[in-house]
């Protein structure tokens, strides 16, 4: 069956770019008319949903995170990427990647990787 | 986009019903029939339990139920078991075709 796992450096500086790679297998990235989204939670805190990217390329980004965020996708590789420049303390979270089925719907998620922000 | 609204706890006996209310606007869950709500355990993957305000996936209890009325969603977990006990969330699609989460509600199984 599907699953995503996503994998990226765990540590970051402050003002550095976040850098984060989600790998789908056991099916291919392409397949059925998904999009593939970035959601996180800070410590304590509740998800916020952060953007989505399609297999064509195109990318819908949470309006509070927009001026930070690229979302790509690369289909060869079976993965989905997310780059958050300039960060600081409060972008310390666990990111989870998840499929979606365009609706707000994520059927899928990874196990989430905790990025923090620190020097 | 603000968070929807949620109540920040919740809490029953095993076998009570609990209900989770998940308050946004016209330009979100009450513009589309695309409410999502979502179980997390702290420390595994959040689990989809309702999609389309009222449909279970497969393999979820049907002691999920939900439903939505104007702005308001809501969840309710009937007969409340332990493993009950965890974080809920909700998820509506908006009218800017972002997507936006509620602010989440503690299930506490007394």
């Amino acid at each position: 069956q599907v699953q995503l796992q996503g994998s990226g450096p765990g540590l970051v500086k402050p003002s550095q770019t976040l850098s984060l790679t989600c790998t789908v297998s056991g099916g291919s990235i392409s397949s059925g008319y998904y999009y593939w989204s970035w959601i996180r939670q800070p410590a304590d805190k509740g998800l916020e949903w952060i953007g989505r990217v399609s297999t064509s390329g195109s990318t819908e980004y949470n309006p509070s995170l927009k001026s930070r965020i690229t979302m790509s996708v690369d289909t060869s590789k079976n993965h989905f990427s997310l780059k958050l420049k300039s960060v600081t303390a409060a972008d310390t979270a666990i990111y989870y990647c998840a499929r979606d089925w365009g609706t707000g719907t994520f059927d899928l998620w990874d196990q989430g990787t905790l990025v923090t922000v620190s020097s | 986009q603000s968070a929807l609204t949620q109540p920040a706890s919740v809490s029953g006996s095993p076998g009570q019903s609990v209900t989770i209310s998940c308050t946004g606007t016209s330009s979100d869950v009450g513009a589309y029939d695309y409410v999502s709500w979502y179980q997390h355990h702290p420390g595994k993957a959040p689990k989809l339990i309702i999609y389309e305000v009222t449909n279970r996936p497969s393999k979820i209890s049907d002691r999920f139920s939900a439903s939505k009325s104007g702005n308001t969603a809501s969840l309710t977990i009937s007969g409340l078991q332990p493993e009950d006990e965890a974080d809920y969330y909700c998820n509506s699609y908006t009218n800017t075709t972002t997507r936006v989460f509620g602010s989440g509600t503690k299930v506490t199984v007394l």
